[in-house]
């Protein structure tokens, strides 16, 4: 099946520095992307949808400046956690979906990377 | 304002129980459900699906769940679980409308004792 992967699973920084992480569609393209967080405990939330050559689009209370997002080409995104505090510390995942339908055509599956654990001290 | 909330946050059961998970959702146009589940240090995985037709979906792993559009419901079902089932399990919605912007609950941890 399609695979997603994010890069680092893990990264521990200190507070005030920023940190970069890469999704990639392994082998597929992906016009869209979406970043989520988990905190603890808790359901996985929305961040932005990222789409290949233009901004992406930002939920909510999601701050543009700080949660800063690329996508640069149909298999890579990135989210940098732009001046990282200790409440940035959660679990990021990020999805996309085969723009060619593969795997369930046209039923909306999304493709899971393995996340990326953010500490930051 | 869209939201999908699950009633059970922690499950712990035997194996060869049955299971019931439950799945509520707000939405008020034409919605797709899902259920996915993360396993321990793995990904999330797609579960099963519901988009139009039989509101009784099957999916992986003996998995099925019920649409109930009265009920503004999606809840799970396995019939005998094993510990294998052990993992947290997503239910999430999404506008038929919106692409693949999808709205989760908040989980369910499931433990099955050996």
């Amino acid at each position: 099946g399609a695979v997603v992967s994010q890069h680092p699973s893990w990264v521990i920084c200190k507070s005030g520095t920023s940190v970069k992480i890469e999704c990639r569609s392994l082998d597929f393209q992906a016009t869209t992307m979406f970043w989520y967080r988990q905190f603890p405990k808790q359901s996985l939330m929305l961040m932005a949808t990222s789409n290949e050559g233009s901004k992406a689009t930002y939920e909510q209370g999601v701050e543009k400046d700080k949660f800063l997002i690329n996508h640069a080409s149909l298999t890579l995104s990135t989210l940098t956690v732009t001046s990282a505090h200790p409440e940035d510390s959660s679990f990021y995942i990020c999805s996309a979906r085969d723009t060619k339908g593969q795997g369930l055509q046209g039923t909306g599956e999304l493709f899971f990377g393995e996340g990326s654990r953010l500490t930051v001290l | 304002a869209q939201s999908v909330s699950q009633h059970n946050h922690h499950v712990i059961l035997s194996e060869a129980a049955s299971l019931e998970l439950g799945c509520n959702y707000s939405y008020g146009g034409t919605v797709n459900l899902f259920w996915y589940v993360q396993y321990p240090g793995q990904h999330l995985q797609l579960l099963l699906k519901y988009f139009s037709g039989d509101p009784l979906v099957k999916g992986i792993k003996g998995f099925e769940a019920e649409f109930i559009k009265s009920k503004f419901s999606f809840n799970l079902r396995k019939p005998s679980v094993q510990w294998s089932d052990t993992a947290e399990y997503f239910c999430a919605a999404g506008a038929s409308n919106a692409g693949n912007m999808l709205t989760f609950g908040g989980g369910t941890r499931l433990m099955v004792k050996p």
